[in-house]
């Protein structure tokens, strides 16, 4: 099992460009979300989806689309790049939302808008 | 809303060391409680876990007791090494009930680093 993979691991925008952050598991979960990691802020849920075709927002979801077509893929768009969205992108797993299911995490994606 | 206050950091100690990294929670009715841990470069991995009061979960010399009574989860480990170092993360799910749907609320971290 390769687990939760992100791609690309670097990425420098311009403001106002837009780009697509990959993430996919391999291990049939139900649940994947998107966080941004800021300095001393921790991690803050930015969308999430509870299956294929079901998708919904978290504490910081402007700027960013997702959609959820396939169980294995869960990509995060954003629209017109800013440099409010530097930041380190997670995307994470788990069999399902309950509270006792460990939610895997992929290794990030380092984001930089100029 | 729910929320986690960790210990401010950074925190240094030299190898052999006992550690101790404070975290309280505020949340609605009985959360699950985790703590995280992310080495340079990596992404977060799950270190421990407990779901309802007076668990104690543990992991690599890791220990953490979800205390009710005093809404903490405090890590602690008796002797750290050097491989120890890295960002820690103490974190809450709220349980059925509500529209958690598997959110995490973090706490902001604390840098670790031991050394020899």
């Amino acid at each position: 099992n390769a687990g939760v993979t992100q791609t690309p691991k670097f990425q420098v925008l311009k403001t106002g460009q837009s780009m697509t952050l990959q993430c996919a598991q391999d291990m049939n979960h139900e649940y994947m979300s998107w966080y941004r990691q800021d300095p001393g802020m921790g991690l803050r849920l930015i969308h999430y989806s509870v299956g294929a075709g079901i998708t919904d927002q978290g504490e910081v979801p402007n700027g960013y689309n997702v959609s959820r077509s396939t169980t294995e893929d869960f990509p995060l768009r954003l629209l017109s790049a800013a440099p409010s969205q530097t930041s380190v992108y997670f995307c994470a797993s788990s069999y399902s939302f309950s509270s006792t299911d460990t939610q895997y995490f992929g290794p990030g994606t380092r984001l930089t808008v100029l | 809303g729910d929320s986690v206050t960790q210990m401010e950091g950074p925190v240094t100690l030299s190898e052999e060391a006992c550690l101790t990294i404070n975290c309280t929670y505020t949340a609605t009715g009985y959360p699950s409680l985790f703590w995280y841990v992310q080495y340079p470069g990596e992404g977060l991995q799950l270190l421990l876990k407990a779901t309802k009061a007076d668990d104690k979960g543990s992991n690599k010399g890791f220990e953490a007791t979800y205390r009710k009574e005093t809404t903490s989860f405090h890590l602690e480990k008796g002797s750290v090494q050097v491989s120890d170092s890295a960002v820690y993360f103490c974190a809450l799910i709220r349980t059925a009930g509500g529209t958690s749907y598997g959110k995490l609320t973090f706490g902001q971290g604390t840098i670790l680093t031991v050394h020899p």
